[in-house]
Parts: structure tokens; sequence; C-alpha cells
């Protein structure tokens, strides 16, 4: 089955660095999403993109938060300015369409840690 | 407003016996409910969806859900447990009235050990 890939699995930065986080969807999806799951909680849905814009952003996504596809391969989250409490697992995923109950391919996500 | 419970934290099981992992959930509106799966340095992975079609779903790898509307539930299940069965297990609901991946709502998980 193809994969969704996240790259680096583990990141470790200062706070106030900027991160960036990699992702590589599947080829012929179309519609990207970013979510993240801090340390015994939820996960929660971040960000959707599609047609090289964001569709859909939660309360969570804020202006230290942006997407890229800065190719046709790459799905990037950038966080300008780490806090403590952005540390959390970072997961991508994508998918073919975005009619709703549509079938998310997920990749195995990025643990970033903010110290 | 729309949100899952799983019950348990984490479930352990002899390899062969049966496998029970709880949601239950919480929706305005018709929902959509998935199990993902996710085990050690993988995706998230899709086992099984309800859409509104037949109340008890199979999925992948011989797991099964039934969703129960009285009870709110949509509990997976399993006959005999198998040893690549160990991971972690979400429930998800997604918004009946705004399906869509910005609207799903994902359970705490539970980490299924199996003991050979």
């Amino acid at each position: 089955e193809p994969e969704v890939t996240q790259t680096p699995s583990h990141q470790v930065t200062q706070m106030g660095q900027e991160v960036i986080l990699r992702c590589v969807p599947i080829s012929n999806h179309l519609y990207f999403y970013w979510y993240r799951q801090i340390l015994g909680q939820k996960v929660e849905f971040l960000v959707s993109f599609y047609n090289n814009e964001i569709s859909e952003k939660s309360e969570i996504f804020d202006d230290q938060f942006s997407v890229e596809r800065p190719d046709g391969s790459n799905f990037t989250l950038k966080i300008r300015s780490t806090k403590l409490e952005d540390s959390a697992m970072y997961f991508c995923a994508s998918s073919d369409r975005g009619s709703g109950n549509e079938k998310l391919f997920f990749g195995s996500g990025t643990q970033l840690s903010v110290l | 407003a729309q949100s899952v419970t799983q019950l348990d934290s984490h479930v352990s099981v002899s390899e062969g016996t049966p496998v029970l992992l709880r949601c239950n959930y919480s929706s305005s509106y018709s929902p959509s409910l998935f199990w993902y799966v996710q085990h050690p340095n993988k995706g998230l992975q899709l086992l099984l969806k309800y859409t509104s079609a037949a109340t008890l779903v199979k999925g992948i790898n011989g797991f099964e859900a039934e969703f129960k509307k009285s009870e709110t539930s949509f509990h997976l299940t399993k006959p005999s447990a198998h040893m690549s069965d160990a991971a972690e297990y979400f429930c998800v609901v997604s918004d009946g009235r705004n399906p869509g991946a910005n609207n799903l709502f994902f359970g705490t998980g539970t980490r299924l050990t199996v003991i050979p």
C-alpha cells in the first residue's frame, strides 16, 4: 500500500527557533493535512490544504504556523518561533478527494520536542 | 458537539483470545465512525469505517465493529488476537453535518498488548 513519508522522525529544537516539518504525500493525492497530538491528549486537526492554498484551519493554527507545497512532492509545516507547548507528535495526511469521509493516509509522524 | 471516549488506555490479551476495544461517541448528527491503528514507527492506518450503511462493519486483519446507536458505542472486536495486532488503536468520529478531514475527532487511543 502507498505510504505518506514524514521526516525527520524526531526533531529537537530550542524555544524561539523555527522548525520545518516535512512530508511527502502519496503522489496522486490532492488534499493534504496536518494534525498534532500532544502527549496524553487527543489527535487534533491543524490545517487542510488543497490547490495550493489553505482550505480549513483550526484555532491552533495561528500566525506562527504556515504550510507550503514548495514543489510537486513535498508538503511542509513551518513553526516560526517555537514554544514549549508546541511539543507534540505531528502527523501529515493526504487523500485523493475531499468530499467528506474520505480515506486518509497518515504518515508515521514527527515527534517535536521544544526545550 | 462531537467527542469520542476510549474507555481503556491499555488492553492486554493473550494470543488467540478475543479482543475488545471500547469506544463511545457523542454526536449531534448522524456520525461517521472510524477505527485507525498505528503500529510502531508506522502511520495511522484505517481499519474500518461506518457511514450509515450496515451497522456491523468488517475491516482489515479480521477486525470488525458494531455501531449501536442506542448505546452510542462503536466497539472494535476480533475473535482471536495475533501477535501482530499489538499496536495503538484510535476511534474517530466525523461530524455528520460537516464531514471532512477537518472535522475528525480522535479518541485518546488504546494500546493493545498481545501476550504470547
